[in-house]
């Protein structure tokens, strides 16, 4: 069975730009959450996803957002961009409590 | 704010003994516990998953969990080099929020040949 994807898999950015990443679930997971990954903070979570609904948010600006789509694809979106925002941006698909994680995506933003 | 406290390590063993990682965690009412593991550069991987107290065995891997102390625990028993490598522990939220989870920052696990 093919695991999670994420795409791009590196990304740079200037500040005040937007970025949108994506991710594709584990075939027949229904639940995406999002994760940001930084030396400093370490993992933290964004939100999660299931049937198109957003069932639960982190503490994160509102300039970080996210859907779902019909067939459990995802995808997050952070506007106004800021240096700060710089980080690994994992997705993770789950069923069943247990959460499998993607590759990542690496935001640089310069 | 829910904490999830591991210690940073790095925690160095010999090959074939006994890695012992621990965690413990301030939100009472979380139900779903796991452990992750990170190689440099890579994503986490999940090798543990454990809702109940008590000790839950997977080939050299076992996890314990004690809610009473708001304490979970990993062993890694005989230690390769493979395992080299940064052990998260995830708590989930309580109030039903199983899917909403606090990782701990990690403990940099070295198994020396």
């Amino acid at each position: 069975k093919a695991g999670v994807t994420q795409t791009p898999r590196y990304l740079i950015k200037t500040r005040g730009q937007q970025v949108t990443l994506s991710c594709s679930p584990i075939s027949g997971h229904r639940s995406v959450s999002w994760y940001q990954q930084t030396p400093g903070q370490g993992l933290q979570f964004l939100f999660e996803y299931f049937s198109e609904t957003q069932r639960n948010k982190g503490n994160f600006p509102g300039r970080f957002s996210g859907r779902q789509f019909s067939n459990s694809r995802s995808e997050m979106n952070v506007s106004t961009l800021e240096l700060g925002d710089s980080a690994l941006y994992l997705c993770a698909s789950s069923r069943n409590y247990e959460q499998y994680f993607g590759p990542g995506t690496r935001l640089t933003v310069t | 704010q829910k904490e999830v406290e591991q210690n940073s390590g790095p925690l160095s063993v010999p090959e074939g003994a006994i890695a012992s990682l621990n965690c413990t965690y301030s939100d009472r009412g979380s139900q779903s516990f796991f452990w992750y593991r990170q190689y440099s550069g890579k994503s986490p991987e999940l090798i543990m998953s454990i809702y109940s107290n008590g000790d839950k065995e997977d080939g050299r891997f076992t996890a314990q969990l004690n809610k009473a102390s708001q304490y979970v625990s990993l062993l890694i028993r005989d230690s390769q080099p493979s395992d080299s490598a940064t052990y998260l522990c995830a708590v989930s939220e309580s109030g039903g929020s199983n899917y909403k989870l606090t990782f701990g920052k990690g403990t940099l696990l070295t198994v020396n040949p």
